[in-house]
Order: structure tokens, then C-alpha cells, then sequence
């Protein structure tokens, strides 16, 4: 079974530092791989995808991700955080093909805390 | 504007009563899912339907029940066999289920007294 697993479940940084996000998934074969924002009290919205090609790929409000096959990952990263950044962010994979093609695997959450 | 709306925000029933949650969306989607987020645990699939009169169990489906009698629409049942049923609900859809990301409602906060 796929898992997804994001290594700390809470980040506090100040303002105007930069900030990874690490995930990390079990599956080997070929996948979807998705960051997710939550606001409190809210739905999700997505910052970026990495279904194929590049394996840096650029996001809304100025975040990154890089798709590490060898190592399963796909860390999320901002050179510099605002206090605006403050909210929950999940990493999501799914299977491009096999029998769980139609569902997303989550990560359990990472809280990051932008501190003045 | 497109999107999708969940209804109602903030919901309160009482143990052992029946409740439903409402979702729509006008993004012509084909495929819709519920999730249940509970604190520290991510979210976890109850059903979902990739095409109208078709439905699938999720991870966690029990005491839970949908349909699935329109695009627009994909209703979920609390039922009273839902043994903790208190948690935030989010419906989703994605235009596909190869690849597409999925969009998310606002979320319904479901509190069982």
C-alpha cells in the first residue's frame, strides 16, 4: 500500500527565513505527487504537482519542489517565508497506474509557524 | 465563479441521528470524494465516484453512505453507525482521475453531542 510520510509535523521559522518541508513516499514505480496549503478552517488549495518532466517544479506564492526518484522524495522549499505562509501543508501521491489510480494518498500534515 | 460548495460550515446533531452533508460543484467535473481530517491525521478517503451512479469505498466507508445521482452533486450520509463521527469533511472533485489535481470545498465541521 502507498504511504506518504512528512517528517515533521510542525515547523516554526521566523520571517524572511527559508523553509524545507520534507516528504518522503514508499512507492518505487511511477507517481503523481501534489503539495497541498490549508488555512485554518478551510479547504485545501493546491501550490504544485509533478506529474512528468522537470524534476524542479514551481508553485504559487513563491514555493518549490523537487522530485528526487532515488530517494522518494519531494521536498517542498521557499528561499524566504512571510507570516502569511502560516498554515498546513500536505503532500499527496498517487499512482500513475495500478489499482489505486483514482485516489490520493496523504501525508498526515506539517504545520509551519511564521514567526516575526 | 466555478468552484465547490459545501453546506453547511458548521453542523450539530445529536448521537444516533442520521445526517446529511451537502456537496456541489459547477466545474463539470467527473469525479467526486469525500474525506474525513481529523487533528494530526491527514485526510483519509470515505467514497468516491468517477462517473454519476457510480460510487466506490474509500479507506474508511464505514458508517458512512453517498450517491452519486447527478455530476453536480455527491451528497454524504452520517449514519448512526458512524462510531466517532465528529470531524471536518471536505469534498473534492477533479476533472479526471488520471493525473488531474483534485479541488477542494470550503469543508463542513460536524460536531456530535
Amino acid at each position: 500500500a502507498q504511504s506518504v510520510t512528512q517528517l515533521d509535523s510542525q515547523v516554526p521559522v521566523f520571517e524572511e527565513a527559508p523553509v524545507e518541508l520534507r516528504c518522503n513516499y514508499s512507492s518505487s514505480v511511477s507517481v503523481y505527487l501534489f503539495w497541498y496549503v490549508q488555512y485554518p478552517n478551510q479547504g485545501l488549495q493546491l501550490l504544485l504537482k509533478y506529474l512528468s518532466g522537470s524534476t524542479l517544479v514551481k508553485g504559487i506564492n513563491g514555493f518549490e519542489a523537487e522530485f528526487n526518484k532515488s530517494q522518494t522524495s519531494f521536498h517542498l522549499r521557499k528561499p524566504s517565508v512571510h507570516i502569511s505562509d502560516t498554515a498546513e501543508y500536505f503532500c499527496a501521491v498517487r499512482y500513475r497506474s495500478g489499482g489505486s489510480n483514482y485516489k490520493l494518498t496523504f501525508g498526515k500534515g506539517t504545520l509551519l509557524t511564521v514567526n516575526p | 465563479d466555478g468552484g465547490i460548495t459545501q453546506s453547511p460550515k458548521y453542523l450539530f446533531r445529536k448521537e444516533g441521528q442520521n445526517v446529511t452533508l451537502s456537496c456541489e460543484q459547477n466545474l463539470n467535473h467527473d469525479a467526486m470524494y469525500w474525506y474525513r481530517q481529523d487533528p494530526g491525521q491527514g485526510l483519509r478517503l470515505i467514497y468516491y465516484s468517477q462517473i454519476v451512479n457510480d460510487f466506490q469505498k474509500g479507506d474508511i466507508a464505514e458508517g458512512y453512505s453517498v450517491s452519486r445521482e447527478k455530476k453536480e452533486s455527491f451528497p454524504l450520509t452520517v449514519t448512526s453507525a458512524q462510531k466517532n463521527p465528529t470531524a471536518f469533511y471536505l469534498c473534492a472533485s477533479s476533472l479526471g482521475t488520471g493525473g488531474y489535481e483534485q479541488f477542494f470545498g470550503p469543508g463542513t465541521r460536524l460536531t456530535v453531542l
